[in-house]
Order: structure tokens, then C-alpha cells, then sequence
């Protein structure tokens, strides 16, 4: 059974903050890692991905990978109030015809506070 | 900036009844997914298409779901007789070609009585 765990928070951060999500996942083969962001009642919204191991930045985001710890994360600088969402890690398995579904945790809830 | 669009927004029908919902994905995109999401739970795959065919399925998606691109434009998700269980958000979601990024619409909210 392949699995992608998150800490469902929530996780409470004050404005201004660093907020850090983390996930792990099942199967070693992973080959790519994606974050999502969610609001209450709307579509994952793509934040970014990655697949090497190591840190990639975007903006405010970095996602970090180690595929030896089959961890990933996403750190959010100066995090704001709008960042208020629940965060979806999703992984893409190695097998499959098609690019490939995507396995998703059942998310992360941050809060930022004013 | 091109979008996933998806119609009707909330569908609300009687056990045993079929459904469609329907989809436009981005417009050069060849990869199309739908996935779903039972309010509370996580989001969970139900079947990938590529070129006209099912690429992959999850065990949701069993004899009571087909999936069909009738034109060039549409990629639509059927249930043929609802179930309660059924009820949940509905997410189409479209992928360029080597690149990986599935891009999510706006979700159908489906609402079996």
C-alpha cells in the first residue's frame, strides 16, 4: 500500500514566520514530489515540485528533498495570512503508462496569525 | 492564464441515477485525470486517459464509472447508477507533455440523496 503521510496540524505559525510542512512517503521508487495548496472548499492549487534531492526554491517557497529519508518538506518564509490553507503533498509513482497519478496525503492545515 | 474548467459546479441527484460531469482541460494538454475528494478525506485518483484511452485506474473506478473525450475540447466523467457513497467533489485535472504538472479545475460537487 502506497502512502503519503502528512501531520494534519494544525499547525499554527504567527505572521512573519518560517512555517515548515512535512511528508513522508511509502515507496522508495518515488520519482516526483509535489506540494498543493488548498483552500476550504476549493481545488488544489499547484505550489510547486521537485524531484531531485536537495532544495529548490520559489518565491517564499522551498521544497526540500531526501529520497534516502523518503522525506520531503516545504518551508514558507515570512509567512502571511493569506498562506492560511491546508497543504497536500503529492507524490508521483514510478510505475504506470500514463505520466502518472498522483497520491496525495490528506494535507496539512497551517494558520497564520496576525 | 489558460485554466481547467468544469461543469456543473454542484450536482445534486437521486440514488441510482446517472451522471455526467464534464470537463474542459487546457488546451494543449494530452494528459487528463479525475480524481475525488469525500469531504474530510484526502484527494484519491480515479483514472488517467492518454490518447483517446484509460492510461491508468484506480479500484474506485470500477463498471459503474466510464470516462469519454467526445470532441476535441470535453473530457467527461460518468456514473451510471449513483450511490450514496458517491457523494464527494469531483476534480478534473490536466498535464502538458513533459512537464509533470497536473493543473486542477474547480471541482464538482456531487450530492447523491
Amino acid at each position: 500500500q502506497k502512502e503519503v503521510e502528512q501531520n494534519s496540524g494544525p499547525l499554527s505559525v504567527p505572521e512573519g514566520a518560517i512555517a515548515s510542512l512535512n511528508c513522508t512517503y511509502s515507496d522508495r521508487g518515488s520519482q516526483s514530489f509535489f506540494w498543493y495548496r488548498q483552500y476550504s472548499g476549493k481545488s488544489p492549487e499547484l505550489i510547486m515540485f521537485i524531484y531531485s534531492n536537495g532544495d529548490k526554491e520559489d518565491g517564499r517557497f522551498t521544497a526540500q528533498l531526501n529520497k534516502a529519508s523518503q522525506y520531503v518538506s516545504l518551508l514558507i518564509r515570512d509567512s502571511q495570512p493569506s498562506d492560511s490553507a491546508t497543504y497536500l503533498c503529492a507524490v508521483n509513482p514510478p510505475y504506470g503508462g500514463s505520466q502518472g497519478n498522483l497520491i496525495f496525503g490528506k494535507g496539512t492545515k497551517l494558520s497564520v496569525k496576525p | 492564464e489558460p485554466e481547467v474548467t468544469q461543469t456543473p459546479s454542484h450536482q445534486v441527484t437521486q440514488m441510482g441515477q446517472e451522471v455526467i460531469l464534464r470537463c474542459v482541460p487546457i488546451s494543449n494538454h494530452l494528459y487528463f485525470y479525475w480524481y475525488r475528494q469525500i469531504l474530510g478525506q484526502k484527494v484519491e485518483f480515479l483514472v488517467s486517459f492518454y490518447n483517446n484511452e484509460i492510461s491508468e485506474k484506480s479500484e474506485i473506478f470500477d463498471d459503474q464509472f466510464s470516462v469519454e473525450r467526445p470532441d476535441g475540447s470535453n473530457f467527461t466523467l460518468k456514473i451510471r447508477s449513483t450511490k450514496l457513497e458517491d457523494s464527494a467533489m469531483y476534480f478534473c485535472a490536466s498535464e502538458g507533455v513533459a512537464n509533470y504538472e497536473q493543473y486542477f479545475g474547480p471541482g464538482t460537487r456531487l450530492t447523491v440523496t
